[in-house]
């Protein structure tokens, strides 16, 4: 069965420092996804891209967030400057357009540690 | 793997049992929700789904049930195994909008 593989698993970085969070979506998908969840806390929206561009964003993705679909396989999350509170998982996530067929498939999540 | 939602509501059922976990939702316009299990140290997996149409839904071994006028979801697990537990969390969307919004979860402990 097709899946959303993320790498890497765990990421450990300095505060202040640059992380990139990769994702390859499954194939044939056009709608992408980045989620957080911080430990104990339930899953949160971070953004959604289609077409090259973001379609809707949360106020959690701010100027410190970016995405990025470089080469029509993967779709990365770029946090320039991290904070200590930006540790959490990362779950990257895609769908098919199709109303019909409206659900995510999530990738196993990066946990991000900022130090 | 990581330990998700430490302090989440917990259910605790005997093997065999059946598992009723509940939801409340937030959005009266939210048209499609969704059920996801999420084990530890893994990302989200879909259970079964619903239209805001429909007023139930069974898949294999669980029943997605919804109260549109109390805005309330539940999923019914019948004859529960240890490889129901996990953390489950109920997931409202707005077709219009492409963002899902999760509720807090439960976790769901089976006994042997």
């Amino acid at each position: 069965e097709p899946e959303v593989t993320q790498t890497p698993s765990h990421q450990v970085t300095q505060m202040g420092q640059e992380v990139i969070l990769r994702c390859v979506p499954i194939s044939n998908h056009l709608y992408f996804y980045w989620y957080r969840q911080i430990l104990g806390q339930k899953v949160e929206f971070l953004v959604s891209f289609y077409n090259n561009e973001i379609s809707e964003k949360s106020e959690i993705f701010d100027d410190q967030f970016s995405v990025e679909r470089p080469d029509g396989s993967n779709f990365t999350l770029k946090i320039r400057s991290t904070k200590l509170e930006d540790s959490a998982m990362y779950f990257c996530a895609s769908r098919l357009e199709e109303l019909a067929k409206n659900i995510q498939y999530f990738g196993a999540g990066t946990r991000l540690s900022v130090l | 793997g990581e330990s998700v939602g430490l302090h989440l509501p917990t259910l605790s059922v005997q093997e065999g049992d059946n598992s009723i976990i509940n939801c409340a939702y937030s959005n009266s316009a939210s048209d499609y929700f969704i059920w996801y299990k999420q084990e530890s140290g893994k990302g989200p997996q879909f259970i079964i789904d619903i239209r805001s149409n429909m007023d139930k839904r069974q898949g294999q071994r669980v029943t997605v049930l919804l109260n549109k006028t109390v805005k309330h979801l539940s999923l019914q697990i019948a004859a529960t195994q240890p490889g129901d537990s996990a953390v489950y969390f109920c997931a409202e969307i707005f077709v219009y909008g492409q963002n899902f919004v999760f509720g807090p979860g439960t976790r769901l402990s089976v006994l042997p």
